[in-house]
């Protein structure tokens, strides 16, 4: 059962432009996101994260939407650029005194000059 | 700074046999975990411990054990290793009131 669902596995985007990647989440209980960011051969990196209580949070080039009535949170990176090319992860808190988290499969993004 | 430490970075083991994946961290954090990715499945949560003594299962720790006699380490073994872990293996460490974790480089292991 995938609580956390990213359906698009990889994404072109051209540089300069904005990329969006896209998460949803099927547990009501989850109360704080993350978005993770990783390159090959390297451990996930933490990007940025957003409390259920706020709907956006924005942090230089990146800003994250949460929809709690839709389940659905979306990642926008603008303008792109090719360091972003790297498989992002979608992350879920589940149970907030172990701090559980639940991730995605990942969406590898990939920005072309 | 050193952050958290996985050894080793490349693993393959034949069916059958037993092996420890390390995990150091120095950054003095009270909470750990260990993570498998596989493709197709994103990161699952495979045991995890809240301090030096207290460790817990996750969504898939069958086959696997842990332990944490230190703040610094938590080991995690392969019993008698499957071909079903095939996987890389990656371990977190945070601090206790934070939720964005650090990540090690990763373990890739393989079992033939």
């Amino acid at each position: 059962d995938q609580q956390v669902k990213q359906n698009s596995p990889s994404l072109s985007v051209q540089e300069g432009r904005i990329s969006i990647l896209n998460c949803d989440y099927t547990n009501s209980m989850f109360d704080y996101f993350l978005w993770y960011k990783k390159y090959p051969a390297e451990g996930p990196t933490f990007l940025i994260s957003i409390s259920s209580i706020k709907d956006k949070n924005e942090d230089g080039r990146f800003t994250v939407f949460l929809n709690k009535s839709a389940k659905h949170l979306s990642l926008h990176i603008v303008p792109s650029q090719p360091g972003d090319s790297a498989v992002y992860f979608c992350a879920a808190r589940r149970d907030q005194g172990a701090q559980k988290l639940v991730f995605g499969q990942g969406t590898r993004l990939t920005i072309n000059p | 700074n050193a952050g958290v430490t996985q050894t080793p970075k490349f693993q393959v083991l034949k069916t059958g046999q037993s092996m420890t994946l390390q995990c150091a961290q120095d950054m003095n954090h009270e909470y750990m975990s260990w993570y498998r990715q596989d493709p197709g499945m994103g990161l699952r949560l495979i045991h995890y411990s809240v301090g030096a003594g207290i460790t817990d299962q996750g969504e898939v720790p069958n086959g696997y054990n842990v332990s944490r006699s230190t703040t610094e380490d938590f080991p995690l073994r392969l019993l008698s290793a499957a071909p079903s872990q095939t996987s890389v293996y990656f371990c977190a460490s945070r601090p206790q009131k934070n939720t964005e974790a650090f990540f090690g480089q990763g373990t890739r292991l393989t079992v033939v």
